[in-house]
């Protein structure tokens, strides 16, 4: 089974530039997740997407985050314009509903995003 | 909001010592997941826990269920250089038709030489 896969691996931007990432979750999985991860931290999380619908964004920061997930498979986040502090990995997830049981978040490999 | 108290912050070790860390939290979950995460990686996860009370392997890696549902722990046995890592603790609990998770700030494993 192919795991969830994200591009780019790295990028490095200027602030006030744009940047956007992507991520192709596992098969079947219906829950997408962007979470951003700051040295030393554990994942916080941006947006939960279930299909293509969003079920929670409230920690994204809706003036210069953006993401969406039109057909409710691949998703793309983008920033704009670019602030210092985005220095950061950015992890997607996905998950699939077990019912009773809750969910199992798998990640990708994460962006490393550098903001200069 | 859901906190998630995960200790300790870091351990320094000697190969082939046995290592054990937990999470603690004042809110109940459904579910304790338990993650390593390698330099440059995302987040792989180790094991999963459904049931209160609920003691589950992996290897070397062994996980509970705590009974009040607000606490879970992990140890690894015989620990090994590649054990070397970060380990998180994430809850996850049902609330708005959909399933939360919470995550610990992570325990950082370092193996002494």
């Amino acid at each position: 089974e192919a795991g969830v896969a994200q591009s780019p691996r790295y990028k490095i931007i200027e602030k006030r530039q744009s940047v956007a990432f992507w991520c192709n979750p596992i098969s079947g999985h219906a829950t997408l997740y962007w979470y951003q991860q700051i040295l030393g931290q554990g994942p916080k999380l941006l947006i939960q997407f279930q299909n293509n619908g969003v079920v929670d964004d409230s920690q994204l920061p809706k003036d210069r985050f953006s993401a969406e997930r039109l057909k409710g498979v691949d998703s793309t986040l983008k920033i704009q314009p670019a602030k210092l502090e985005d220095s950061a990995v950015y992890l997607c997830a996905s998950s699939i509903n077990r019912g009773l049981y809750g969910t199992e978040a798998f990640f990708g490999q994460g962006t490393r995003l550098t903001v200069v | 909001g859901q906190q998630l108290n995960q200790s300790p912050q870091s351990m320094f070790i000697q190969e082939g010592e046995d290592v054990s860390m937990n999470c603690t939290s004042s809110s109940i979950f459904n579910t304790w997941l338990w993650y390593k995460q390698d330099p440059g990686e995302g987040p792989v996860l180790l094991i999963a826990l459904y049931k209160a009370g609920e003691l589950t392997s992996n290897g070397r890696l062994t996980a509970q269920f705590g009974i009040t549902r607000k606490d879970s722990f992990l140890n690894i046995s015989a620990s090994i250089p590649s054990d070397v890592g970060i380990y998180f603790c994430a809850g996850q609990y049902y609330m708005d038709s959909n399933y939360q998770l919470i995550w610990g700030a992570g325990t950082k494993l370092i193996i002494k030489p």
